[in-house]
C-alpha cells in the first residue's frame, strides 16, 4: 500500500527566500503526483499536477519535480511571500486508482514578513 | 463558475443522529471522493465512486454511507454507527478513467458532535 511522507513537517523562513518542500512515496508505480495548498479551515487548492511521464511542472514561482525511480518529488517556491503561508500537501494516484489519492501529512509553511 | 460545492460549511450532530453532507460538481467529472481530515492524521479516504451507480469503500468507510445516483452529486451520510464523527470532511472529483487528470476539492464541511 502506498505511503507518502513529507519533510519537513513545519518550516518558517523570512520573506524573499527560495525554499524546497520534499515528498517521498514508497510505490514508484504512480499515475501522477499532485501538489496542493490548504489554508486554515479551507479546502485544498491544486497547485501542480505532474503525470508519471513528466519530470517537472512550473506555474509562476512554483516548480515541482518528479523522480519516480527514487520515489521523490520536490516543490520549489521562489522568492517566498507572506501570502505563501499555508500547509502544502502532496498526493499520488497509484495501484490502478483504486485507492484514490494518497496524501502525505503536509508541510506547514510560515513566511515571516 | 466550474467547481465543487460542499454544503453546509458547518454542521452539528447530536448523539445518535444521522446527518448528510452534500457534494455537487459541475466539472463533468466521472470520479468523486470523500475524505476525512483530522489534526495530525492527514487526509483519509472514506468512499469513492468512479461512475454513476457504483462506489467503493475507502480506508475508513465504517459508519458512513454514500450514493451516486447522478454524475454531479455524491452525498455522504454520517450514521450513528460512526463513533467519532467530529472532523473536517472534504469532497473531491477528477476525470477518473484516465487516472492522469487533476483532482479538485470543495471547501469542506466541518462536522461537530454536540
Amino acid at each position: 500500500k502506498q505511503e507518502v511522507t513529507q519533510i519537513p513537517a513545519a518550516l518558517s523562513v523570512p520573506e524573499g527566500e527560495n525554499l524546497v518542500l520534499n515528498c517521498s512515496f514508497t510505490d514508484s508505480a504512480i499515475y501522477n503526483l499532485q501538489w496542493f495548498r490548504q489554508d486554515p479551515g479551507k479546502g485544498l487548492t491544486s497547485l501542480l499536477l505532474i503525470q508519471s511521464s513528466q519530470r517537472e511542472q512550473t506555474s509562476g514561482r512554483l516548480n515541482a519535480s518528479l523522480d519516480k525511480s527514487s520515489g521523490r518529488s520536490t516543490l520549489y517556491i521562489a522568492a517566498s511571500q507572506p501570502g505563501d503561508s499555508a500547509t502544502y500537501l502532496c498526493a499520488t494516484i497509484s495501484g490502478g486508482g483504486a485507492d484514490g489519492l494518497t496524501f502525505g501529512k503536509g508541510t506547514h509553511l510560515i513566511i515571516q514578513p | 463558475d466550474g467547481g465543487i460545492t460542499q454544503s453546509p460549511k458547518y454542521l452539528f450532530r447530536k448523539e445518535g443522529q444521522n446527518v448528510t453532507l452534500s457534494c455537487e460538481q459541475n466539472l463533468n467529472h466521472d470520479a468523486m471522493y470523500w475524505y476525512r481530515q483530522d489534526p495530525g492524521q492527514g487526509l483519509r479516504l472514506i468512499y469513492y465512486s468512479q461512475i454513476v451507480n457504483d462506489f467503493q469503500k475507502g480506508d475508513i468507510a465504517e459508519g458512513y454511507s454514500v450514493s451516486r445516483e447522478k454524475k454531479e452529486s455524491f452525498p455522504l451520510t454520517v450514521t450513528s454507527a460512526q463513533k467519532n464523527p467530529t472532523a473536517f470532511y472534504l469532497c473531491a472529483s477528477s476525470g477518473g478513467a484516465s487516472m492522469n487528470t487533476e483532482a479538485f476539492f470543495g471547501q469542506g464541511t466541518r462536522l461537530t458532535v454536540v
